[in-house]
């Protein structure tokens, strides 16, 4: 499809285990961008790619948290060693080039990741 | 760096009756402003968004916002609510090349 793509699309997991969250961003978008949103938490940024610049990654909570982009595409967040406060669902958008254009973003429908 | 401020986490309103979501921001740089909407079960969209121009900016289904630059606002608004405007609603602001943050949005209801 044309949209942004998250897999999967719901994970349960036990805690300790590490996961990896998978997202593809609509082709030919530069930008692209984790968020966490948990009940009642709103929307807390993670990591953000732009381009070949160096990933802004001052929202990730710890460093069991980590993403990497590869190729300019497909990005992957990985959860290491997860904990129950992990439990949340995880969202990935994508956006243009250009900084006019960059702050329209475009989501996926999340992956929603309940550690037991 | 920019940071966003709404201020009501929750506005419980009529059906048909005006509604006000307020946002306030920070930033050091000119931004661009967003309003996301996040609807019941589903993802979240774009609603409107002030880039240049005239401060005032609508969406399609009736909802406007307008920049105010001396307040440091952007505030939501609509004249009349629906029972199918009942969403989360997310103010952003974006400040040139810097990334996209998001205020811890306001969930509107609607009563009939």
């Amino acid at each position: 499809g044309a949209g942004v793509s998250q897999s999967p699309s719901n994970k349960v997991t036990e805690k300790g285990k590490d996961v990896e969250l998978r997202c593809d961003p609509i082709s030919g978008h530069t930008a692209l961008y984790w968020y966490r949103q948990s009940l009642g938490q709103g929307l807390e940024f993670l990591i953000y790619f732009q381009g070949n610049s160096a990933p802004d990654k001052s929202g990730l909570p710890s460093d069991r948290f980590s993403a990497e982009r590869t190729g300019g595409s497909v990005s992957t967040l990985t959860i290491q060693r997860t904990q129950q406060e992990d439990s949340a669902v995880y969202l990935c958008a994508s956006s243009r080039s250009g900084t006019e254009l960059s702050g329209e973003l475009f989501f996926g429908e999340g992956s929603r990741l309940t550690v037991l | 760096a920019q940071s966003v401020t709404q201020l009501d986490s929750q506005v419980p309103v009529f059906e048909e009756a005006p509604v006000e979501l307020r946002c306030n921001y920070s930033s050091s740089v000119s931004v661009y402003l967003f309003w996301y909407v996040q609807y019941p079960n589903q993802g979240l969209q774009l609603l409107l968004k002030y880039l240049s121009g005239s401060t005032l900016v609508e969406s399609i289904n009736g909802f406007e916002a307008e920049f105010n630059k001396s307040q440091t606002s952007f505030h939501l608004r609509k004249p009349s609510v629906h029972i199918s405007d009942t969403a989360e609603y997310f103010c952003a602001v974006k400040g040139g090349a810097q990334k996209l943050v998001f205020g811890q949005g306001t969930r509107l209801t609607i009563n009939p």
